[in-house]
């Protein structure tokens, strides 16, 4: 069963860092994984989704890099913005099932 | 393009009452999923539809919980009877093409806004 853990659990960084997400996987037998974000009250918005061949993809200030043999993913996050407050969460989909596996997310804090 | 469509958003009601989820995915996705998330916990998957068929239901409580998709297009996700424990947001999410397709836009899992339930 594919088991999926998200550090830090919470983050607190003030406008302008660039931070970074750290998601690892135990089974690294995926063909994609995606990257969420989730704001109070709220359902998932898909930010970004990598392919098993694909070492990263970039979006705006995004930037999401993927190493599948060793199962990690990281979301990295240039000058963060109060607007980025929010939880990410990680979802690799995996060959042997068929859903996305979540972890517990990061929640992202970020002060003006 | 319309997103994931879910009704009701926020629902309450005692335990041992029955309460149903209706889904409507994105126009053309053959995949809906059904995700059960509580407070403070990342999302997990309740059942899967690839067109009308299950392909995995293997965590959903099916002495009390049911789901189809009729069609398939819409969902309909039902509790009967509700626990306490079952409180929390039930988020439908649809995908265009199904497992093993490895083109990429196809394979973005779209969520909707969730339907919150609290049972007391």
């Amino acid at each position: 069963k594919q088991e999926v853990t998200q550090i830090p659990a919470a983050l607190s960084v003030p406008e302008g860092e660039n931070l970074v997400l750290n998601c690892s996987f135990t089974d690294s037998a995926i063909y994609n994984l995606q990257w969420f974000r989730q704001d109070p009250g709220k359902g998932l918005t898909s930010l970004l989704l990598i392919q098993s061949s694909q070492r990263e993809q970039t979006s705006g200030r995004l930037n999401a890099s993927l190493d599948k043999s060793s199962g990690r993913s990281t979301l990295y996050i240039a000058a963060s913005q109060p607007g980025d407050s929010a939880t990410y969460l990680c979802a690799p989909h995996s060959n042997s099932g068929y859903a996305l596996n979540f972890g517990k997310g990061t929640s992202l804090l970020v002060t003006p | 393009e319309a997103g994931v469509a879910q009704s009701p958003r926020y629902k309450i009601i005692e335990k041992r009452q029955s309460v149903a989820f209706w889904c409507n995915p994105i126009s053309g996705h053959a995949t809906l999923y059904w995700y059960q998330q509580i407070l403070g916990q990342g999302p997990k998957l309740l059942i899967q539809f690839q067109n009308n068929g299950v392909v995995d239901d293997s965590q959903l409580p099916k002495d009390r919980f049911s789901a189809e998709r009729l069609k398939g297009v819409d969902s309909t996700l039902k509790i009967q009877p509700a626990k306490l424990e079952d409180s929390a947001v039930y988020l439908c999410a649809s995908s265009l093409l199904g497992p093993g397709f490895s083109e990429s836009s196809g394979n973005t899992i779209y969520f909707g806004e969730g339907s919150w339930l609290t049972v007391v």
